[in-house]
């Protein structure tokens, strides 16, 4: 069983509205990571970070912004929600080594709807 | 372009029955292949991890195979349960950065029927 946890599950909000997704993590992973899934789509990086104070935007451009204070603690930041940002947003996890070939745990997952 | 395509899309089997999943991938240079299994509204759930000197890999009803020459991998069901229908996604991680990038595949959507 991952310890890794996102809250909330599931959110609606308006829009204009900022939300801050949580992700956390007890496994002291330095590497952690942001991903957004539409239905029946991959998964696209958003934001990683290799450690405290440590982040990077990914693959896929993303106005939702994150900050890396605590090794725990990875929360993502929109700070004004827009229907377009209605998605799956799901937060990993895992070591740092260099030859990669590391577990990489998932949390369940935020269900964000943006009305 | 580094990519992950998987087949066939979706999958419906009945019960008991075995099935395979296929991924084909371009990544390069090459450093592990996983298989996850994704639960509707949940996030993914590791299967097997393998690198490039396996070739197969079980995980209790499931085993993966991989060919690293040709680029290929599997994934075996054996005697499929209800608790099976899932989405099963292929992912590849290179080895160019210590990031390890991963790669995904759109995943194989399976049915278990009774």
């Amino acid at each position: 069983e991952a310890d890794i946890y996102q809250t909330p599950r599931y959110l609606v909000i308006g829009t204009g509205k900022k939300i801050t997704l949580e992700c956390s993590q007890t496994m002291g992973h330095d590497k952690m990571y942001w991903y957004q899934q539409d239905p029946g789509m991959e998964l696209h990086l958003i934001h990683y970070s290799y450690g405290v104070n440590s982040t990077e935007k990914g693959d896929l451009s993303s106005e939702s912004t994150v900050s890396r204070i605590r090794t725990e603690h990875f929360p993502l930041t929109l700070e004004s929600a827009r229907p377009s940002h209605t998605s799956q947003y799901l937060c990993a996890s895992s070591e740092l080594r260099a030859d990669s070939n590391t577990e990489a745990f998932f949390g369940q997952g935020t269900r964000l709807t943006v009305v | 372009k580094n990519q992950v395509e998987q087949s066939p899309q979706s999958l419906i089997i009945l019960e008991g029955k075995n099935c395979t999943l296929q991924c084909n991938y371009t990544v390069s240079p090459f450093s592990n292949l996983r298989w996850y299994k994704q639960d509707t509204g949940r996030g993914p759930v590791s299967l097997t991890i393998m690198t490039f000197s396996e070739n197969t890999k079980s995980n209790g009803r499931y085993t993966a195979t991989l060919d690293a020459d040709t680029k290929q991998s599997s994934l075996h069901i054996t005697a499929s349960q209800l608790s099976d229908s899932a989405s099963y996604i292929c992912v590849v991680s290179d080895r160019g950065s210590t990031l390890g990038r991963l790669y995904f595949g759109r995943g194989t959507q399976l049915t278990v029927w009774p």
